[in-house]
């Protein structure tokens, strides 16, 4: 069965420190991967995804994932947090075959302390 | 430059009532989609629509239904509501052409549902 992992509830940052949020997967076939932002209050919003080509990808915001087949991992990174991106953090991956639907890790709270 | 509108933000209802939540998108999208956000559980497909008249169970149908009539619209229907389906109710749609599976979804604001 495919499926996506976000193994941290909750990650704690200081302002202008990196950030990394994990994302594991588990797919047959080639991985379409995405990145979501959920603001308090707020729906989803799109950050970056994965299709195909180059391993970095750069998203909104300043954010990029890098796409680690060996791994199966597309962890979201930021060289410098801020504290407006405290937010909700969702990871999706396609499921193959016809229906093309996006499965969604459970979600990782970002904490960025002033 | 609202695009995927959700009526109600917030809603509550007694157990056995029956609940409406509307979905309208203004983007021409073939695909619609329905999902419950809850914590610790992430969010889970209930609905999806690939056109106008079709809809496609997800992976927790239990309990609603959907109903599409026109392209820009997909009703969320909670026949008997109980109290267990108390959650956050996401709204999306994504463009089907070409490769639909690269495509982004574009997210409602949301509409959270308390049943008493």
């Amino acid at each position: 069965a495919q499926s996506v992992a976000q193994p941290e509830d909750q990650v704690n940052v200081a302002e202008g420190n990196p950030l990394t949020v994990k994302c594991t997967y588990s797919v047959s076939g080639n991985p379409y991967l995405f990145w979501y932002v959920q603001y308090p209050n707020r729906g989803l919003q799109f950050l970056l995804k994965y299709i195909t080509g180059d391993n970095l990808v750069k998203g909104s915001y300043g954010f990029e994932a890098e796409f680690n087949k060996s791994q199966t991992s597309f962890h979201l990174k930021k060289p410098s947090a801020l504290v407006s991106d405290s937010a909700l953090y969702f990871c999706a991956v396609r499921e193959g075959g016809a229906t093309n639907k996006l499965i969604f890790g459970t979600g990782t709270l970002l904490a960025v302390q002033p | 430059d609202v695009k995927v509108t959700q009526s109600s933000r917030y809603l509550v209802k007694r157990t056995g009532e029956k609940v409406f939540l509307e979905c309208v998108q203004d983007m021409d999208h073939e695909n619609m989609f329905w999902y419950r956000q809850d914590p610790g559980l992430g969010l889970r497909l209930i609905y999806f629509s690939y056109d106008v008249k079709m809809k496609e169970k997800g992976d927790i149908p239990e309990g609603y239904s959907v109903s599409r009539e026109k392209k820009e619209r997909f009703s969320l229907i909670l026949e008997s509501a109980s109290t267990n389906q108390t959650s956050m109710y996401l709204c999306a749609s994504r463009s089907g052409t070409g490769n639909s599976g690269a495509n982004v979804l574009t997210f409602g604001a949301g509409s959270r549902l308390t049943v008493l």
